[in-house]
């Protein structure tokens, strides 16, 4: 089974900031990754797919990269909307395994 | 606009079983698969089972398999998870999920307790 490590598993970040989130995968999953936002009480919510492309009606300030094992994701700009936990997951196999989740909140 | 609707949670004692649905809307229901996600109080998400599109293959986690069934009627553009033998490690939120290799599209959950 593939493991996702994401990083750190908390960030505390201020209006208007720029916030990094990692995630490493144990082996290579080419650029089969995604990103998801949660809030409280809802359903994930899919940003990022390809590891790059930003999923239907999600902001600019949203942006994946990597490849391989390292991805990132960057907010560039935090609005309050954002605070959230973010899980990053591999589709290259059938396990379709997600991160421990980096909750993202106001400093 | 794509819609899925969970349904059929609820607290059931270890041993029990229990079905879950996932009531499809706005996109067209037998050319996807799809997918049952489920997260326990605190923790991630977790993948439960997958089903092709026309119901030809089914995948499982291991945590499950051998006690969970998932099942598609296209007609009525319904997916189902059959839960046997539950356990209180089973209690979570569970999702049905579209896929499209990632997971585009969320039910809003439907919450299962295991308890006695």
């Amino acid at each position: 089974e593939i493991v996702m490590t994401q990083s750190p598993a908390t960030l505390s970040v201020s209006p208007g900031e720029r916030a990094t989130l990692s995630c490493r995968a144990s082996q290579s999953v080419g650029i089969n990754l995604a990103w998801y936002q949660q809030k409280p009480g809802q359903a994930p919510r899919l940003l990022v797919y390809g590891a790059s492309t930003r999923a239907t009606d999600i902001p600019a300030r949203f942006s994946g990269s990597g490849s391989g094992t390292e991805f990132t994701l960057t907010i560039s700009s935090l609005q309050s909307v954002d605070f959230a936990v973010y899980y990053c997951q591999q589709y290259n196999d059938w396990s379709y395994t997600f991160g421990g989740g980096t909750k993202v909140d106001i400093k | 606009q794509v819609q899925l609707v969970d349904s059929g949670g609820g607290v059931v004692q270890p041993g029990r079983s229990l079905r879950l649905s996932c009531a499809a809307s706005g996109f067209t229901f037998s050319n996807y698969d799809m997918q049952w996600v489920r997260q326990a109080p605190g923790k991630g998400p977790e993948w439960v089972a997958t089903i092709w599109y026309d119901g030809s293959q089914k995948y499982y986690a291991d945590s499950v398999k051998g006690r969970f069934t998932i099942s598609r009627d296209n007609s009525k553009k319904i997916l189902y998870l059959q839960m046997n033998s539950l356990r209180g490690e089973d209690t979570a939120v569970y999702y049905c999920a579209r896929t499209r290799n990632f997971f585009d599209y969320w039910g809003q959950g439907t919450l299962v307790t295991v308890s006695s």
